[in-house]
């Protein structure tokens, strides 16, 4: 079963451009979520969808930050423009929809990005 | 609202010797917890959960975790660890009526000396 995928691994900007992260969770999986992950900090969740719908965008900084999830299916992130401080490792993962499982998440390796 | 406490942000420890990992954490409902492990430049593996049943939870490479409800813990520990076991170690709690959505410790780095 392949996994949760995710691109580019890094990026590298410059302030107040704008970037993109793609995420293709694992098939089958009705829920996904984007973390933020800053140097020396544990994930912190920024949006989680439910197939296509918004279930928790409440810490998503929505003057910068924007995320869709087309069909239900992959999903796409975007800072614009960026900031010094979204400087971070963005985790995509996916979970099941019901039962018990639902509450495992599979994480991507993360995408990088650095704002100088 | 939950929160998590990983009391320790370094832990070195000697390759063969055993390991505890401390997670407490806060919540007003019932939850459900997680450990899991982040290698260099790579994403976050579960190690274990505890969702239900029996408090004493085995996970991969050896580890195991104890559900302390009195004490609202979940610390983390192996009784012999290897120089692959170097990596970062996050605990993590999700509630049954917030959607799956996880709360994380702000991780312990786990460095195994030979």
């Amino acid at each position: 079963e392949a996994g949760v995928a995710q691109s580019p691994r890094y990026k590298i900007i410059e302030k107040r451009q704008s970037v993109a992260f793609w995420c293709n969770p694992i098939s089958g999986h009705a829920t996904l979520y984007w973390y933020q992950q800053i140097l020396g900090q544990g994930p912190k969740l920024l949006i989680q969808f439910q197939n296509n719908g918004v279930v928790d965008d409440s810490q998503l900084p929505k003057d910068r930050f924007s995320a869709e999830r087309l069909k239900g299916v992959d999903s796409t992130l975007k800072i614009q423009p960026a900031k010094l401080e979204d400087s971070a490792v963005y985790l995509c993962a996916s979970s099941p929809l019901v039962g018990l499982a639902s509450h495992e998440q599979y994480f991507g390796p993360g995408t990088r990005l650095t704002v100088t | 609202a939950q929160s998590v406490t990983q009391l320790d942000s370094q832990v070195p420890v000697f390759e063969e010797a055993p390991v505890e990992l401390r997670c407490n954490y806060s919540s007003s409902v019932s939850v459900y917890l997680f450990w899991y492990v982040q290698y260099p430049n790579q994403g976050l593996q579960l190690l274990l959960k505890y969702l239900s049943g029996s408090t004493l939870v085995k996970g991969i490479n050896g580890f195991e975790a104890e559900f302390n409800k009195s004490q609202t813990s979940f610390h983390l520990r192996k009784p012999s660890v290897h120089i692959s076991d170097t990596a970062e170690y996050f605990c993590a709690v999700s509630s049954y009526n917030q959607g799956g959505k996880l709360i994380f410790g702000q991780g312990t780095e786990l460095s195994v000396k030979p």
